[in-house]
């Protein structure tokens, strides 16, 4: 079975600064989609960025960017310039054709002024 | 964009009745949903996979005859909490896959209480 693992349960970055949070996960399946979504206090579920396994550039949305390692089963966002809406929870999560999402236990973001 | 909406958003009653959570695709068909459940402080657990006129699919472990599903139309979920009680108490999402944007629209969650 799928599993998708955050080891950083808390992670806290000053305002204007970077952060990267980690995401591996494991799958024997050659084509799928990883997600990176942000829950802030609403708890409403936000898409940040999404990647193709089969595309090997790294996806891009406006800060938003990920470092995806397909053969070391990599998944990490990078936050630039991190602004204080930033602040919310972040699940990393996995789905392939024909399957449900997997999703990670969540990495707490917080961000500093 | 596809928007998702879930209704209510927060729900207080007492153990022993039943509460109905709806979820509506406005601006897409949605032939596939999706029920999270979400503890505190947790990731979301899926509960089932509701497609529209056919019986819901359930996630091992999760009570069938407790947590009704009805996806009766293509823009409409609902999620039934059968005799609640306090354990059930949880934050539940809904889903739906988008073909526009070739992804997933989630709900905004309902905070279920049971007294």
């Amino acid at each position: 079975a799928q599993t998708v693992t955050q080891s950083q349960p808390e992670m806290s970055v000053q305002e204007a600064e970077t952060v990267t949070l980690s995401c591996t996960y494991d799958t024997s399946e050659s084509d799928y989609y990883l997600f990176w979504y942000k829950q802030p206090p609403s708890r409403q579920m936000i898409l940040v960025i999404r990647q193709e396994a089969y595309k090997q550039q790294n996806a891009t949305e406006n800060r938003f960017s990920v470092n995806f390692q397909k053969a070391a089963k990599s998944f990490s966002l990078k936050i630039s310039d991190s602004q204080l809406g930033d602040a919310a929870m972040y699940f990393c999560a996995y789905r392939s054709d024909g399957q449900n999402f997997v999703f990670g236990p969540g990495t707490r973001l917080s961000v500093l002024p | 964009g596809a928007v998702v909406s879930q209704h209510p958003s927060w729900v207080i009653c007492k153990s022993g009745t039943s509460v109905k959570i709806e979820c509506r695709s406005l601006d897409f068909q949605a032939t596939t949903m999706f029920w999270y459940r979400q503890f505190p402080k947790q990731s979301l657990m899926l509960m089932a996979t509701s497609n529209e006129g056919s019986k819901a699919t359930y996630e091992q472990g999760v009570e069938k005859d407790k947590f009704l599903i009805n996806h009766a139309s293509l823009t409409l979920s609902t999620l039934t909490v059968t005799s609640a009680h306090p354990e059930d108490s949880s934050f539940y999402i809904c889903s739906a896959w988008t073909p526009l944007n070739y992804g997933y629209t989630f709900g905004s969650g309902t905070r279920l209480t049971v007294v």
